[in-house]
């Protein structure tokens, strides 16, 4: 059965503290991961696409890398405004109309 | 260009009535997806359609629950009769083809009590 589990369930940086966030996936066939980035209130906003191991993505102070068995979200020098909860989703399968499963999540909480 | 639109975004409702969740999904998409969050249970997939086709209902909690999508444009979740224990954030979500490849845009939300 695919899985995703994501780690830590919450954390807790005080601002400038750089940390990172795993993402590890057991699927046949991985289609592509995905981070994505929920504020309260909202849905899920759309951050990196990862295909292949190796490939690695950035956006401001957030880079994503992947491996054949997990993902991590590095956080660079975080400011309180990068506090949310971050979300990891992988597709599978044969098909492009396969389904995506996300994780439960990772709190990130920045304290100035 | 608009998101995804849901509608509506909050609903308390009792017990035993219908409630019908609508969505409009990213035009030209072709894949639209309903999920379900819970503080207990995170975000799990319900039904997910493509081409206007339903693929996967496998998630739908049970019987009480319907989804349709009669075109490429609009979509709707029924929970009828519904229960306490339906009370959640609904999220439509759709993906399509091209550059953006299969990544899914989400909605707001449509939350909902049912007391």
């Amino acid at each position: 059965e695919d899985q995703v589990t994501q780690s830590p369930e919450a954390l807790r940086l005080q601002e400038g503290e750089s940390s990172s966030l795993n993402c590890s996936y057991t699927v046949s066939g991985l289609r592509g991961l995905f981070w994505y980035r929920q504020d309260p209130g909202k849905g899920p906003e759309f951050l990196f696409t990862l295909y292949s191991a190796g490939e690695e993505k950035e956006k401001e102070r957030l880079k994503a890398t992947l491996t054949k068995k997990e993902s991590f979200l590095h956080i660079t020098a975080p400011k309180p405004e990068d506090s949310a909860t971050y979300l990891c989703a992988v597709q599978a399968g044969a098909s492009s109309a396969s389904k995506i499963i996300f994780g439960s999540g990772t709190r990130l909480s920045i304290r100035p | 260009d608009a998101g995804v639109i849901q509608s509506p975004r909050h609903e308390v409702t009792e017990m035993g009535q219908e409630v019908t969740l609508r969505c409009k999904p990213i035009s030209g998409h072709n894949s639209l997806f309903w999920y379900r969050q819970t503080m207990m249970r995170g975000l799990e997939l319900l039904i997910y359609f493509n081409n206007n086709v339903p693929i996967d209902d496998s998630g739908m909690p049970e019987d009480r629950f319907s989804a349709k999508m009669p075109n490429a444009s609009f979509s709707t979740l029924k929970i009828q009769p519904s229960e306490p224990r339906d009370s959640a954030v609904y999220f439509c979500a759709s993906s399509g083809t091209g550059h953006s490849g299969n990544t899914i845009y989400f909605g707001e939300g449509s939350w909902l009590t049912v007391v």
